[in-house]
């Protein structure tokens, strides 16, 4: 199956700083890639639709300014947590979805805490 | 999107067949049934869709009912690795692939005991 590789897996930041995530397809190319943020024990929650080469399209709630998404190329995206505090801290996923198809394939996940 | 009603926990013996009931009485003629599951602290893993008829894949069946409101995961042999939270999604399936991202619910537990 496609292969999306998220990095990195783990960062702790202190207040006030920013963090980037990258979210790479690594053998087909992702025309349209999805950010989802999941709190302890809830579900996972959309926030934001990646398009390559566009900008972004944010859920409802989800500060466009504080959350900057970078879709440059077929097989990357970039989630920048700008001006990062404590309630900031969650599981940061990314997915792909492969052309022609409608499954999504799922990045391994980045646990961010902000200190 | 339809919306899914599935149980909070479950439990299965090692070895036995572990069956995962999802509810979905308002799905549209043009939504399908995707499968997904999360193991603790990694990003979800697509298991298997269908629209009406059932299918099997190396990792499960799943039996959609003739009237389509409800359907069920089957993974055929349980193992502790398959201990993980498992979604029921219904969407639209789009040709030029997933223009819209998942919705995902609550899920089901499910807990493969020794």
């Amino acid at each position: 199956g496609a292969v999306v590789s998220q990095h990195p897996s783990r960062v702790i930041c202190k207040s006030g700083t920013s963090v980037k995530i990258e979210c790479r397809s690594l053998d087909f190319q992702a025309t349209t890639m999805f950010w989802y943020r999941q709190f302890p024990k809830q579900s996972l929650m959309l926030m934001a639709t990646s398009n390559e080469g566009s900008k972004a399209t944010y859920e409802q709630g989800v500060e466009k300014d504080k959350f900057l998404i970078n879709h440059a190329s077929l097989t990357l995206s970039t989630l920048t947590v700008t001006s990062a505090h404590p309630e900031d801290s969650s599981f940061y996923i990314c997915s792909a979805s492969v052309t022609g198809t409608a499954k999504l394939f799922f990045g391994s996940g980045t646990q961010l805490s902000v200190l | 999107d339809a919306k899914t009603t599935q149980p909070p926990s479950m439990d299965c013996a090692e070895g036995r067949a572990a069956n995962l009931p999802c509810n979905h009485s308002t799905i549209s003629g043009n939504e399908y049934v995707y499968w997904y599951r999360q193991i603790h602290s990694q990003g979800p893993q697509y298991i298997i869709h269908g629209l009406k008829n059932n299918e099997t894949n190396e990792m499960a069946s799943l039996i959609i009912t003739e009237d389509r409101k409800s359907s069920t995961l089957i993974l055929p042999h349980a193992t502790l690795r398959d201990t993980a939270v498992y979604y029921c999604i219904v969407r639209v399936a789009r040709s030029g692939g997933g223009a819209d991202g998942l919705t995902f619910g609550k899920g089901t537990h499910l807990i493969i005991q020794p």
